[in-house]
């Protein structure tokens, strides 16, 4: 099967600019997350769609971070204005749910954002 | 809330050398575990997974993990390594509503040939 798909894969900004991301999920998975992982740390969960309604978005700093999943399928995931401290690497995953909450997640690559 | 704790962030064995790495968990219901792995270069993915049933678990590449439910760890094992074990390995737990899945930090692993 054709894995998660992301772009761009690398990304330099400078602060105070916007950018956005785009995810491509595997073909029938319902739900789909952006992470955020910072150097040294593990992805910390941004937002999680299930189809295109929002699961759970209580870490996502919502004065500067947006995103959606408008059909369900793929996503994007914006930043306006971008801050110093956003640099990371910023992980699409996503996973077929049924009934039960036990699916393991399917990585992208992910796009390392850089912000100067 | 939710928590995840890895014990050592950065580990360096040889060749053929037994590892254990820790994770532990605060939670206090029904949850379900897993380890994921980040090659150099590649994505993070799948190496084994606990939901329920015989406590130690085997995953790909002769990686196993034991659940201790009383300690609350899920700490991940494999008896002689291997160079291209080298990685990162994260611990990850998903527990009650909601289906959120929260990561530790992550443990690096380079193995000497």
């Amino acid at each position: 099967e054709a894995g998660v798909a992301q772009s761009p894969r690398y990304k330099i900004i400078e602060k105070r600019q916007s950018v956005a991301f785009w995810c491509n999920p595997i073909s029938g998975h319902a739900t789909l997350y952006w992470y955020q992982q910072i150097l040294g740390q593990g992805p910390k969960l941004l937002i999680q769609f299930q189809n295109n309604g929002v699961v759970d978005d209580s870490q996502l700093p919502k004065d500067r971070f947006s995103a959606e999943r408008l059909k369900g399928v793929d996503s994007t995931l914006k930043i306006q204005p971008a801050k110093l401290e956003d640099s990371a690497v910023y992980l699409c995953a996503s996973s077929w749910t049924g009934e039960r909450d036990n699916s393991p997640l399917h990585f992208g690559n992910g796009t390392r954002l850089t912000v100067t | 809330a939710q928590s995840v704790s890895q014990h050592n962030h950065h580990v360096i064995l040889s060749e053929a050398a037994s590892l254990e790495l820790g994770c532990n968990y605060s939670y206090g219901g029904t949850v379900n575990l897993f380890w994921y792995v980040q090659y150099p270069g590649q994505h993070l993915q799948l190496l084994l997974k606990y939901f329920s049933g015989d406590p130690l678990v085997k995953g790909i590449k002769g990686f196993e993990a034991e659940f201790i439910k009383s300690k609350f760890s899920f700490n991940l094992r494999k008896p002689s390594v291997q160079w291209s074990d080298t990685a990162e390995y994260f611990c990850a737990v998903n527990g009650g509503g909601g289906f959120k899945t929260i990561f530790g930090a992550g443990t690096r692993l380079f193995v000497k040939a």
